[in-house]
């Protein structure tokens, strides 16, 4: 079964609105989880990462003011999306590993959330 | 600029037909994972490669590591509709993974 969940699976929201995605490592506890976003057809593209108790680092380009990232527990961080425009219209997902800091371990990914913005 | 490249990027195939994939890198890998994601769905981990050559084998999946660490492939046998994704290369680093540019393949009946 699953072992990160991501919620919610699918959102629409209107512009100028802010929308809130979790997730939640299930049977581990997560020191560090990674936002990923993914345009149609494309890779998967890292914005951040998210640590536990500390300010999350975000990748080169990516506004931190825009994509606020909590995480507050050792098992769930958040993404909010603020001031939602269309053009943050894309397929956000999660990931964690079991063992941080560690080489070669498998990255466990969220089912994804599907962001439209109107 | 990304750091692995995938090739092809598109491919669509008959069921039963035969393929393979390619990531590639001008930088020496330490070890590389392969995962697929299914529409709609996060990546899931196929398998991870660490030695140079190695070749490992998931039913009808066979991944081999380049002798150099460059690089590395996926073939797929008799590929079936549910082959169906986008495969991705990627390298797991101790802070973070990067992953190739894609493959995504249509199996069709």
């Amino acid at each position: 079964g699953a072992v990160v969940s991501q919620h919610p699976s699918w959102v629409i929201c209107k512009s100028g609105t802010s929308v809130k995605i979790e997730c939640r490592s299930l049977d581990f506890q997560a020191t560090t989880m990674f936002w990923y976003r993914q345009f149609p057809k494309q890779s998967l593209m890292l914005m951040a990462t998210s640590n536990e108790g500390s300010k999350a680092t975000y990748e080169q380009g990516v506004e931190k003011d825009k994509f606020l990232i909590n995480h507050a527990s050792l098992t769930l961080s958040t993404l909010t999306v603020t001031s939602a425009h269309p053009e943050d219209s894309s397929f956000y997902i999660c990931s964690a590993r079991r063992t941080p800091r560690v080489l070669n371990t498998e990255a466990f990914f969220g089912q994804g959330t599907r962001l439209t913005v109107v | 600029t990304q750091l692995l490249e995938q090739s092809p990027q598109f491919l669509s195939i008959q069921e039963g037909e035969n393929l393979t994939v390619y990531c590639n890198s001008s930088s020496v890998f330490s070890s590389l994972q392969w995962y697929r994601q299914e529409p709609g769905e996060g990546p899931v981990l196929l398998v991870t490669v660490v030695t140079g050559g190695e070749v490992k084998k998931l039913k009808r999946l066979t991944f081999q590591f380049g002798d150099a660490r460059k690089d590395s492939s996926l073939h797929i046998t008799a590929a079936q509709p549910g082959d169906t994704g986008l495969y991705l290369c990627a390298l797991p680093g101790a802070y973070k993974y990067i992953f190739g540019t894609g493959t995504r393949l249509k199996v069709l009946a």
